[in-house]
């Protein structure tokens, strides 16, 4: 596609339960990058894989966060029993690769999934 | 370990009037600085970004910023406001040469009067 695509928009869900976010990022593009926006904060970092190469999860705020990328494309965000506090905008972003092996800094954003947790 | 401060969650500026977004980073590896600009019920897109060289970027819609390492700041100005320019601004940094995580500011929430 033309852009990085996220569904669903927008996911309603009651607490306890699982959900899963799914990401298409632009083809080509090795890094993937996961982010959540919070009603009045900023964005918030999840997640970061990037190629072959072991993938950042140092923004995960617990267990209950997961996510994976296969096949170095579609990337799902897992959230288990989901909390009232994970409701937030989960937003993802792709980048290119550059020579020697870095990745652009210029992020390619989806337009998010809005996550309600009641 | 690295972090950005923006100065003010919300500006108020008059249209035709000078905008002035403040950005503070710390980083303990020279870093690469962003602003990225979410219009409303758009995705964020890229403003502009230093990375090596000139300190003094410019970026799209007239923008432009200037990194000084002395203050450890990127603060982001126009000369002359529009109304399109109504829109949330986030400040950004990365690693630099040593990685590709951005961090992001708390963002501010531009409005822009008539």
């Amino acid at each position: 596609g033309a852009g990085v695509s996220q569904s669903p928009s927008n996911k309603v869900t009651e607490k306890g339960k699982d959900v899963e976010l799914r990401c298409d990022p632009i083809s080509g593009h090795t890094a993937l990058y996961w982010y959540r926006q919070s009603l009045g904060q900023g964005l918030e970092f999840l997640i970061y894989f990037q190629g072959n190469s072991a993938p950042d999860k140092s923004g995960l705020p617990s267990d209950r966060f997961s996510a994976e990328r296969t096949g170095g494309s579609v990337s799902t965000l897992t959230i288990q029993r989901t909390q009232q506090e994970d409701s937030a905008v989960y937003l993802c972003a792709s980048s290119p690769a550059l020579n020697r092996g870095r990745v652009d800094e210029k992020l390619f954003f989806g337009s998010g999934t809005q996550l309600s947790v009641l | 370990a690295q972090s950005v401060t923006q100065l003010g969650s919300h500006v108020s500026v008059s249209e035709g009037a000078l905008v002035l977004l403040r950005c503070n980073y710390s980083s303990s590896v020279p870093p690469y600085l962003f602003w990225y600009v979410q219009y409303p019920n758009q995705g964020l897109q890229l403003l502009l970004k230093y990375t090596t060289g000139a300190t003094l970027v410019k970026g799209i819609n007239g923008f432009e910023a200037e990194f000084k390492k002395s203050e450890t700041s990127f603060h982001l100005t126009k000369p002359s406001a529009h109304m399109s320019d109504a829109a949330e601004y986030f400040c950004a940094v990365s690693e630099g040469a040593a990685g590709n995580k951005l961090t992001f500011g708390g963002g501010t929430r531009v409005l822009v009067k008539p």
